[in-house]
């Protein structure tokens, strides 16, 4: 089936840029999904990217996507200590979207 | 807007009860979803829907029942819970297609004692 991987942790320190990775296996995919999620919320839809697309920017994110290699990449500039959280790529064929485990972010002040 | 909500937040039983999680959501959306959230294993589907009168099995259905009688509500049934169901629970919905991006509640807190 289709599967999702995300390494578990990442720290950075703030002003410096982030950048959390992913590669899924569904060649079929047609969305592939950035989510955030904070301490005791649900998961908020972050950004998302188009499967015929390379980039998405938008403000501080930009989603690259390599389809050959079905890897997908997010990148936050600027990193703030708000950006602390759980981020989880997930993508979107004909099944319901496949999330991976989450990255867990933490930005050092 | 309320988007997807979530009741209860949080819940604690006793091995052996039942009770029922309840998400409703308010942008008409046909598709719900319910997921279970554990440490270090992400987000595992339990079970979904994709209209009203309509129900199909995720990654993790056993031990859960569901029920989707109203469009804008989807039920989530332990009928003797165990405390293997000790989790988050989450719900969420989307759009009439399974690659739409899915909207999700704030969680239910779940302890089985």
């Amino acid at each position: 089936g289709e599967d999702v991987e995300q390494s578990l942790f990442l720290s950075v320190r703030e002003g410096d840029s982030s950048v959390i990775n992913c590669t899924y296996t569904d060649s079929s995919s047609t969305y592939l999904y950035w989510y955030k999620q904070e301490p005791g919320a649900g998961l908020q839809l972050l950004t998302y990217i188009f499967s015929n697309m390379d980039m998405k920017q938008d403000q501080r994110l930009t989603v690259l996507l390599n389809k050959k290699d079905k890897h997908l990449s997010l990148r936050i500039a600027d990193t703030q200590t708000g950006d602390s959280a759980i981020y989880f790529c997930a993508e979107g064929g004909n099944t319901p979207l496949v999330f991976g485990k989450g990255t867990r972010l933490s930005v050092i002040a | 807007n309320a988007g997807v909500t979530q009741t209860p937040k949080f819940r604690v039983l006793k091995t052996g009860q039942s009770m029922t999680l309840l998400c409703a959501q308010d942008m008409n959306h046909e598709y719900m979803y319910w997921y279970r959230q554990d440490p270090g294993m992400g987000l595992r589907l339990i079970h979904y829907s994709v209209g009203e009168g309509t129900t199909a099995k995720g990654e993790v259905p056993d031990g859960y029942n569901v029920s989707r009688l109203k469009k804008q509500n989807f039920l989530l049934g332990l009928e003797s819970a165990a405390p293997s169901q000790t989790s988050v629970y989450f719900c969420a919905s989307s759009y009439w297609r399974t690659n739409q991006p899915q909207h999700f509640g704030d969680g239910t807190r779940l302890s089985i004692l």
